[in-house]
């Protein structure tokens, strides 16, 4: 079973406008953490955002925040005032404690001009 | 180095010869993970080094994949007599605990491996 899911494989956007990228997870464990990486065409992953599982706030970091909804098992990327420069992948992924990190299989964004 | 370094860059072979690829962590990592990207795909994950425990080999895709990690530092991934399918970026990660959940995963630049 997908222990990531990421159900937009491309999204497109306006410049300055927000985006939400959707990230849904499957776990048991009452501990995990919860990450965004940014993968632009260069190729490098770029970590974004955390959300741990015990938190009680939803992350934010400069123009992306993560929408924590913990009874749903989502965990959705929101970036505010889209720039040209966030065309990119965007993989969310999990740890649960004592284990390995699990990728989801990305989203791409294209923002437009 | 203030990131995690991988070298070299880009490393094209003749289809049968051995690669070492190697990534250099953030210096005080007690893990370090290589990854798999073909072109426009996903992660797939290949090994996973943390700290003194026995490595978690699980993803490496075949016994012509191999890896080691010297002194807890420096990571070498050797792919011998290699293949055309073997052809994508090969990414590093480390980070600083080994099983926290909050532990974030920081990446290096990648190899781009091209098979002829």
């Amino acid at each position: 079973a997908q222990k990531i899911t990421q159900t937009q494989p491309g999204m497109f956007v306006q410049e300055k406008e927000a985006v939400t990228l959707d990230c849904t997870y499957d776990t048991s464990d009452p501990s995990y953490g919860l990450f965004w990486y940014k993968q632009p065409s260069s190729g490098e992953m770029i970590f974004l955002i955390y959300q741990g599982s015990y938190d009680q706030q939803n992350a934010t970091e400069g123009r992306y925040s993560l929408n924590f909804q913990k009874a749903r098992k989502s965990a959705n990327l929101v970036i505010s005032a889209s720039q040209l420069g966030d065309s990119a992948m965007y993989f969310c992924a999990m740890r649960e404690y004592g284990q390995n990190f699990v990728f989801g299989p990305g989203t791409r964004l294209s923002v437009l001009p | 180095g203030a990131g995690v370094s991988q070298s070299p860059s880009n490393k094209v072979t003749e289809k049968g010869k051995d690669v070492e690829l190697r990534c250099d962590p953030i210096s005080g990592h007690t893990a370090l993970y290589w990854y798999r990207q073909s072109l426009g795909q996903g992660l797939e994950f290949l090994i996973y080094f943390q700290g003194n425990s026995a490595p978690d080999k699980s993803g490496l895709p075949s016994d012509r994949f191999s890896a080691e990690r010297t002194g807890g530092s420096v990571s070498t991934l050797t792919i011998q007599r290699t293949q055309q399918e073997d052809s994508a970026v090969y990414l590093c990660a480390s980070s600083l605990l080994a099983g926290g959940s909050g532990d974030t995963q920081y990446f290096g630049p990648g190899t781009r491996l091209t098979v002829l």
